[in-house]
């Protein structure tokens, strides 16, 4: 099974910060690889499809990057309605695997 | 609209069996594959299980192989999660989602609400 490892588990920042959140795969997964966010008590939202390609509806600020086994999320200016936690999840193989989360908290 | 609406949990004892359903509408539905996802309280995403658009191929994870079963009604526009012998570790929130293989790549592009499912005797 490819194992999908995401950091920081959890970060605090501020209005308007630059947000990275990287994911790295046990082998290579070309890039197949998908970015959701969860809010809390809700369903996860696709954001990002494979690897850098925004999904139909969610804010540019969300922005993609990677390739093989390492990955990167990128919020350009966080906004208060992006606090949340983010998930990638790859696609190569089944099972399909999700990273483990990475909790983005106010500061 | 798309729309995913699961139904079916709630509480049942180590052991016992229970049927998740997910209601599709707003696209055509035996043009799509589909999965079930779950995530524990408090925990991550666990994929659990898929089934292709004609039910031809199916996968599940290890840890529900042999006790679960997906299956679907294309006529009826529903997906099923039949669960047996749960066990405490399967409590969780089940989401059904669509499978987006438009292009090249796999996404899931919609998700249900989500069925809470709690063993516990």
């Amino acid at each position: 099974d490819i194992q999908m490892t995401q950091s920081p588990s959890s970060l605090s920042a501020s209005v308007g910060d630059r947000v990275t959140i990287t994911c790295r795969a046990s082998q290579s997964i070309s890039s197949y690889l998908n970015w959701y966010q969860q809010k809390p008590g809700k369903a996860p939202n696709l954001l990002i499809y494979a690897a850098s390609s925004l999904q139909s509806g969610v804010p540019s600020r969300f922005s993609g990057s990677g390739s093989g086994t390492d990955f990167t999320l990128t919020i350009s200016s966080l906004q208060p309605e992006d606090f949340a936690t983010y998930y990638c999840q790859q696609t190569y193989s089944i099972p399909r695997t999700f990273g483990g989360g990475t909790k983005v908290e106010i500061k | 609209e798309v729309q995913l609406v699961e139904s079916g949990g709630g509480l049942v004892q180590p052991g016992g069996s229970l049927r998740l359903s997910c209601a599709a509408s707003g696209f055509t539905f035996s043009n799509y594959n589909m999965n079930w996802v779950r995530q524990a309280p408090g925990k991550g995403l666990e994929w659990v299980s898929y089934i292709s658009s004609s039910s031809s191929t199916i996968y599940y994870a290890d840890s529900v192989k042999g006790r679960f079963t997906i299956s679907r009604d294309n006529a009826k526009n529903s997906l099923y999660l039949q669960m047996n012998s749960l066990r405490d570790e399967d409590t969780a929130v089940y989401y059904c989602a669509r499978e987006d293989r438009s292009g090249w790549y796999i996404s899931f592009d919609y998700w249900g609400q989500g069925t809470l499912v709690t063993v516990s005797s």
